[in-house]
């Protein structure tokens, strides 16, 4: 079974400054990573995926994740911070292509300061 | 496209009643899934259907929480009855088919408070 760990439950950024948001994975085959964001009273929107290939993903709104498997690792990034930025960010893990179901960590709240 | 719909967007309701939510997916997804999302947690997986049939719902409390989708596109998800530990916000997702790395797309989510 799959387990998903985000380090931080809130964190708060100066607007241009570097977004990190940790998030650590356990799986017993290669997994599939997703981080998702969710803005107050809306659902769950894909930020980007990782399933095969490189290692390093982009996605929408200038984020990027880095998969390390030797450490477990799909940490989210964005080089500046927007006051948009501010939401709820998900890490969700599925043992790929042989269980369906996404396990999602308990999210991140990003704040991001004038 | 048309996003996943989901209704009513808010219920409030007493403990020991009863609740229905209602979710219309991406037209042409094949895949739809129920989630509870209890406030500070992530969500959690109760129900999952493939087309008409029921796929997982190995989280979904049975004496109490029940789904169905009928015809393969629109789905019900209703409590009864309800408790108090039962408050949360109920997304409804859905995907072409449930390969792992086909996207789940969310709706709005239903927001449950039980008094």
């Amino acid at each position: 079974a799959q387990s998903v760990t985000q380090l931080g439950s809130h964190v708060s950024v100066s607007e241009g400054a570097l977004v990190l948001l940790r998030c650590n994975y356990s799986s017993s085959v290669p997994p599939y990573l997703f981080w998702y964001v969710q803005y107050p009273n809306q659902g769950l929107q894909l930020l980007l995926k990782y399933t095969t290939g490189a290692t390093l993903v982009k996605g929408i709104n200038g984020f990027e994740a880095e998969f390390k498997k030797s450490e477990t690792s799909f940490h989210l990034t964005k080089p500046s911070a927007h006051m948009s930025d501010a939401a709820e960010y998900f890490c969700a893990v599925s043992d790929g292509d042989n269980d369906y179901k996404l396990s999602f960590g308990a999210g991140t709240t990003v704040t991001v300061r004038a | 496209e048309a996003g996943v719909a989901q209704s009513p967007r808010y219920k409030i309701i007493e403990k020991r009643q009863s609740v229905a939510f209602w979710c219309n997916p991406i037209s042409g997804h094949a895949t739809l899934y129920w989630y509870q999302q209890i406030l500070g947690q992530g969500p959690k997986l109760l129900i999952q259907f493939q087309n008409n049939g029921v796929v997982d719902d190995s989280q979904l409390p049975k004496d109490r929480f029940s789904a169905e989708r009928l015809k393969g596109v629109d789905s019900t998800l209703k409590i009864q009855p309800a408790k108090l530990e039962d408050s949360a916000v109920y997304l409804c997702a859905s995907s072409l088919t449930d390969r792992g790395s086909y996207e789940q797309y969310f709706g709005p989510g239903t927001r449950l408070t039980v008094t």
